[in-house]
Parts: structure tokens; sequence; C-alpha cells
């Protein structure tokens, strides 16, 4: 157990719908990563957010969006779904959000887009 | 640009059989170098990292590492392998300096044969 906390588990939707994927992460870290997986464009990383503020964007479409909130948790905003948005979608945290860190991943959130 | 290969989509071994992984990467300067396990149905879990000094990096579940600068590799190890090392093993590069880009490999399936 990695310490990192996902809700929901397990998400089925439709086309054209909004969803909400929520990271608490390890306590203590004040960074927090989100990395999408899916088959068709493997592992990358989405965005991370430190201490509240966004710090480094990756490939993050621009239906999604994210926050950190004042205790810390995450959350992921997709919109406007696609059925190519069908992924995992991990959370990840560290401690003060460096490279060099290690990053603690949660077990996932499986979105699935019908 | 940078990028990361795993070359090897699947591997299969003899429990007790030695294991490399390989990765190649691409970027103009030594990168922050990582190699992830995923369990099916878990997130990620860091074995070892590479930042700069010795080239033989050791890790968990004894697991090693080399970095090898003139082929742009960094290798992965395990001299004797246990049933339960199936799992998918991702290889990931972190940039340096400038813009923030943490890039993984398309990932190595291990299975074992009892």
């Amino acid at each position: 157990d990695s310490g990192v906390t996902q809700t929901p588990k397990h998400l089925i939707t439709a086309t054209g719908q909004r969803v909400t994927l929520r990271c608490s992460p390890r306590s203590g870290d004040l960074s927090v990563y989100w990395y999408q997986q899916s088959l068709d464009q493997g592992l990358q990383f989405l965005i991370q957010y430190y201490n509240g503020e966004e710090r480094a964007k990756g490939n993050i479409l621009e239906r999604f969006s994210a926050q950190q909130f004042p205790d810390l948790h995450s959350e992921l905003n997709l919109s406007s779904l696609e059925l190519g948005d069908s992924a995992l979608y991990f959370c990840a945290s560290s401690g003060a959000g460096v490279t060099q860190e290690t990053q603690y991943f949660g077990p996932g959130t499986r979105l699935l887009v019908l | 640009a940078q990028s990361v290969t795993q070359p090897d989509i699947h591997i299969t071994v003899s429990e007790g059989a030695s294991l490399e992984l390989r990765c190649n990467y691409s970027y103009g300067a030594t990168p922050y170098l990582f190699w992830y396990v995923q369990s099916p149905g878990q997130g990620l879990q860091l074995l070892l990292k590479y930042f700069s000094g010795d080239t033989l990096v050791q890790g968990i579940k004894g697991f090693e590492a080399e970095f090898k600068r003139s082929q742009s590799s960094f290798n992965l190890r395990k001299p004797s392998v246990h049933w339960s090392d199936a799992a998918e093993y991702f290889c990931a590069v972190a940039t340096t300096s400038g813009t923030y880009k943490y890039i993984f490999g398309t990932g190595t399936r291990l299975k074992v044969l009892a």
C-alpha cells in the first residue's frame, strides 16, 4: 500500500459526459501528479501540482483540468468525454515535488467511456 | 526530443534464470532514469533510480540497473528471477533542466515459467 488513495476505482460513463477523479496524497506529501495509461498512448504524464499550485504540464488535453485543494487532495476533471479517453488514470504523490524524489502511485481509477 | 525505448514487449524466463530488460533513451544530457514495476491491477512501484555517480544502481527486490552513457542505455537486471517478479516493467526518463518532462517507455511484460 503506497498510502495514496484514489476514488472511484472504476467509472463507466457515456461520451460527452463529465467526470471527476479524486486523489489523496500520502500524509505529508505536498506534490501530486496525474498520469494516464491507455493501450494506444501508453503511460503519459498529464500534470503536476505542488502545494495547490500547478507546477508542470504534460500531455493534458484542454478538455481536462485539475486542481489541488488546501487539504492537498487533488481532483482531475475530464469533460466532453470521448471513447479514446477510456484509460487507467493514476495519481502519484511526492514530498517536495522535485524530479529526483520517489513518486508513490495510487491504485488508479479505471475509466470506461461508452 | 526526449524519448525512451524498451525494445522487448514481452520476455519469458524460467524461474531462477537471470533477467535483463533493455532501456534506451534519447536526451541531450544525462537524464534522470527510473525503473518501475506494475503488477496486475496495481499502480506503479519504483524499483530504482539513477541521477549521478556510480553507474551501477541497486534497487528493491534484488534488482539492479547499469547506466551506460556511451550506449544511452539503462538496462535492468536480476540474477535469479522469482515467480512473483511476473509483472510489467517500465523505464522512465525525466529531464534535468528546463521544462519538466517525465517520459515512460512502452513497457516490457515479464512472464516467469515455473
